[in-house]
């Protein structure tokens, strides 16, 4: 079974301030990787995936994250965060035997 | 359109009560998924329908009863809940089971107090 790492679990970052949140996965086997954003009271929305090609992944509201094999990471990363971006970040990982695993979650607080 | 909605928002009832949670979706996703989500921690899958068929259940208590009554609404039947029930509960649908490439897409859930 995989097993996915979030070793942040709050992230406090001042606005305009980059951040990166960091994501390892356990198993360097073929995976696909995750990053889904969950803002208060609602549901899960994906931000990016990445399932081939470029190990860079560009993603929604100007998010992306870099696929290491070799680390065995996905961290996202954000050049300037918004307000808006205050929310809970989960990183999930489907493995060759179609589990699906998130991530204990990365809490980021945008600070005005 | 790629919502997964689900009624109600909120819902409290003693643990005698029976209610249902519902949910919907028209993307003519084949998989549909129920996941329980404490505060701060991640959705734990709870249910996994494929084709309208059971095809996952984590070991969920029997107090919780999945209903898939066809491919675009699957509802969560609760009978007898404990306090500690008390969770956002969560509706997921994908293209298909075992897609490993394929996103999720979740509802906004329905947040659940268990007197």
């Amino acid at each position: 079974a995989q097993s996915v790492t979030q070793l942040d679990s709050q992230v406090p970052v001042f606005e305009e301030a980059p951040v990166e949140l960091r994501c390892n996965y356990s198993s360097s086997v073929s995976v696909y990787l995750f990053w889904y954003v969950q803002y208060p009271n609602q549901g899960l929305q994906l931000l990016l995936k990445y399932l081939s090609g470029s190990t860079l992944v560009k993603g929604i509201n100007g998010f992306e994250a870099e696929f290491n094999k070799s680390q065995t990471s996905f961290h996202l990363r954000k050049p300037s965060v918004h307000i808006s971006d205050t929310a809970e970040y989960f990183c999930a990982v489907s493995d060759p035997g179609n589990q699906f695993y998130f991530g204990t979650g990365t809490s980021l607080t945008v600070i005005p | 359109d790629t919502e997964v909605t689900q009624t109600p928002k909120h819902l409290v009832m003693g643990m005698t009560n029976k209610k249902s949670l519902k949910c919907e979706q028209h993307m003519g996703h084949r998989a549909m998924y129920w996941y329980k989500q404490k505060a701060k921690k991640p959705p734990e899958l709870m249910f996994v329908y494929s084709y309208e068929k059971l095809s996952i259940n984590e070991s969920v208590p029997s107090r919780f009863s999945p209903e898939c009554p066809n491919s675009s609404l699957l509802n969560l039947h609760l009978h007898a809940l404990q306090p500690e029930d008390s969770a956002l509960y969560l509706c997921a649908s994908s293209l298909r089971t075992g897609g490993r490439t394929d996103t999720q897409y979740f509802g906004p859930g329905t947040r659940l107090t268990v007197l």
